[in-house]
């Protein structure tokens, strides 16, 4: 099992520049999450999912959509990146909200 | 009181020296809790459980203080390779559904 796979793992975007990171989990978990880590503010929760076709904000959500494209995929977009979005991105998932979070490797955003 | 609260560290210890970390908690209707290591640029992965009375694996040992409402996690006999960011994690049991919260994290560093 590969676990939580994410893509790309590095990016660098202009300002103004969209894009989509992908995530993608093979343990049949129904909850998904997208995080943001940046230094000294640990874990952000940006979106959140409990089960395919729905999807809720976290506490950073201003910026970014998301896609709960099936029970596997789980996807982040920027429409409209800004310097303030240069982060580490994780992907997570779980059984539940309640049970162990599995994390992807991270996405390593640059925005110029 | 914040949900979750850490000592940000960092905690230099030599090797093989005790090493204890707090972790407070605001929601006393809380009932699962988790210790979380993570790497330098790294995803954040599960250490450890701690449902009751608190729980033991190899030379790490998690309490749980529900009266006091905080966790700890003690390290014996620490290594190099303990050198990581260890985070706080809380099941915040709240009306509707939501995810766990994370603390920010507490630094080790385990000097030779």
């Amino acid at each position: 099992n590969a676990g939580v796979t994410q893509t790309p793992k590095f990016q660098v975007l202009k300002t103004g520049q969209s894009m989509t990171l992908q995530c993608a989990q093979d343990m049949n978990h129904n909850s998904m999450y997208w995080y943001r880590q940046d230094p000294g503010m640990g874990l952000r929760l940006i979106y959140y999912s409990a089960s395919e076709g729905t999807t809720d904000k976290g506490e950073v959500p201003n910026g970014y959509n998301v896609s709960r494209l099936n029970k596997r995929e789980f996807s982040l977009r920027l429409e409209s990146a800004a310097p303030s979005q240069t982060s580490v991105y994780f992907c997570a998932s779980s059984t539940g909200y309640q049970e162990t979070q599995y994390f992807g490797p991270g996405t390593r955003l640059l925005v110029l | 009181r914040k949900e979750v609260e850490q000592d940000p560290g960092p905690f230099n210890v030599p090797e093989g020296a005790t090493v204890a970390f707090n972790c407070t908690y605001s929601n006393s209707a809380s009932q699962s809790f988790f210790w979380y290591r993570q790497d330098c640029r790294k995803e954040p992965k599960l250490l450890m459980s701690v449902y009751s009375s608190g729980n033991e694996d190899g030379r790490f040992t998690a309490q749980l203080n529900r009266a006091s409402q905080y966790i700890s996690l003690l390290i014996r006999d620490s290594k190099l390779s303990d050198s990581a960011t260890y985070l706080c994690v809380v099941n915040p049991r709240s009306s509707g559904n939501t995810p766990l919260v994370f603390g920010k994290g507490t630094r080790l560093s385990v000097i030779a």
